[in-house]
């Protein structure tokens, strides 16, 4: 099993619709959850971190925790072609340094 | 201000030349993470240093990999030998402090192929 699993997509939404993204994740001491979109030939950047259960939002994109079920996913409403990208999920276990990251889903947003 | 650069953008190695990878954090930077993206993955951690000290080289895949950061500014990856499955793009990222969970700055990435 994968330290962190995503679907690798693609993931298809017409535009204005909500996007979903989810992400599992193994090591139960993970503390820090990070959301990274990466366009293709580019470099990752950061959308958003979370580290306590519950939601977090920053304007479209909304970030969800659940620790108790080792999960963690981003919504990204009002969907724009300008969202197509591969969305990053990666975990920080306590401790370390050292980022895991997921394979990425890639979201095609249809005009 | 100027963000993470990264040189050479693109290299061709042959089977068993060395090579070297160079990053340029952002300026004052204290936190420097090397990466290995391969075609359709996620990056993974190589190695990472806090200013010159390399607090953890885990991620390395083999002893052909080494990194440095002497002066706790510009670092270079180096792989000696290189093999096909080193074929990747190598990502640097800094972050301004020490914490954990500080944003991570990525270069541009430097491609490498190894033919």
């Amino acid at each position: 099993q994968k330290e962190v699993e995503q679907n690798s997509g693609p993931l298809s939404v017409p535009e204005g619709a909500i996007a979903s993204l989810n992400c599992t994740y193994s090591d139960r001491v993970s503390q820090s959850f990070f959301w990274y979109r990466q366009y293709s030939g580019k470099s990752p950047e950061l959308i958003m971190s979370i580290y306590s259960n519950g939601d977090k939002e920053d304007g479209r994109f909304t970030a969800q925790l659940n620790k108790a079920s080792q999960y963690v996913s981003l919504l990204i409403r009002d969907s724009q072609p300008s969202d197509s990208a591969t969305y990053l999920c990666a975990v920080l276990p306590s401790g370390t340094y050292k980022y895991i990251f997921g394979t990425g889903t890639r979201l095609k947003v249809l005009a | 201000g100027a963000g993470v650069s990264q040189s050479p953008r693109y290299k061709v190695a042959k089977r068993g030349q060395d090579v070297a990878l160079r990053c340029d954090p952002i300026s004052g930077h204290v936190s420097l993470f090397w990466y290995q993206q391969a075609l359709g993955q996620g990056p993974e951690f190589l190695t990472y240093f806090q200013n010159e000290a390399q607090l953890d080289k885990s991620g390395l895949p083999s002893d052909r990999f080494f990194a440095e950061r002497p002066e706790g500014s510009v670092s270079t990856l180096k792989i000696q030998r290189t093999q096909q499955e080193d074929s990747a793009v190598y990502l640097c990222a800094s972050s301004p402090g020490a914490q954990t969970q500080e944003t991570q700055y990525f270069g541009p990435g430097t491609r490498l192929l190894v033919l």
